[in-house]
């Protein structure tokens, strides 16, 4: 089984400041990690992905994230923040691929960390 | 190409009444899953659908819920008889053969009166 600890509820910083969100994960097996972020009721939107190539994994709006096996963490940072990065972010693990089938099965979510972003 | 496609985005209902909650999902795609994001929390998974097949339904609560993701049409998450724990907002997304990566829809978010 696998699981996924963001340490921060909430995180706030202000524009023009680094952003490091934390999330640690549990699991078996090498699993793939992403990042998604959620808009104030909207969707949710793919920011980037670790699928076990390179450890650093560059993903859209200047957000990245690295991956680290001895640590079981997969932070994500962006070197200066914008007010339009203000939404909760979720880290999320998937499973291992379900053996004889054609897809992976559900992700397993972290509680999520609410970025607020002053001017 | 568009992206997956829930209807409605906002659904009203009083006790007792049925939902039901629609997902088309992306051109191409052929699983859909269903997630539940409950008020202040993450989302948490309910089931997953390939065409015309229930894969993994371990995350759906035993009773009023269902689910089908027939041969044509969209995938329908149905809640009968539905109370206000049900209030959430429900989430769609869809991923290809093969890939892992899922496309979230925009939500249906219901409300029970």
């Amino acid at each position: 089984a696998q699981s996924v600890t963001q340490l921060d509820s909430h995180v706030s910083v202000s524009e023009g400041t680094p952003v490091l969100l934390r999330c640690n994960y549990s699991s078996s097996y090498s699993p793939s990690l992403f990042w998604y972020v959620q808009h104030p009721n909207k969707g949710l939107q793919l920011l980037l992905k670790y699928t076990s190539a390179a450890t650093l994994v560059k993903g859209i709006n200047g957000f990245e994230a690295e991956f680290k096996k001895s640590e079981t963490s997969f932070h994500l940072t962006k070197p200066s923040a914008h007010m339009s990065d203000a939404a909760e972010y979720f880290c999320v693990v998937s499973p291992q691929k379900i053996t004889g089938g054609t897809s992976y099965g559900k992700l397993t979510f972290g509680q999520g960390t609410i970025l607020t972003v002053h001017p | 190409n568009a992206g997956v496609m829930q209807n409605p985005r906002h659904l009203v209902r009083r006790r007792g009444q049925e939902a039901r909650l629609r997902c088309s999902p992306m051109k191409g795609h052929s699983h859909v899953y269903w997630y539940r994001q409950l008020p202040e929390e993450g989302l948490k998974f309910m089931v997953y659908l390939q065409k015309e097949n229930i894969i993994d339904e371990s995350g759906m609560p035993k009773e009023r819920f269902s689910a089908e993701f027939p041969k044509e049409g969209p995938s329908i998450l149905r809640i009968q008889q539905v109370v206000r724990g049900d209030s959430a907002a429900y989430f769609c997304a869809s991923s290809p053969p093969l890939q892992e990566t899922q496309y979230f829809g925009p939500g249906t978010r219901l409300l029970v009166l």
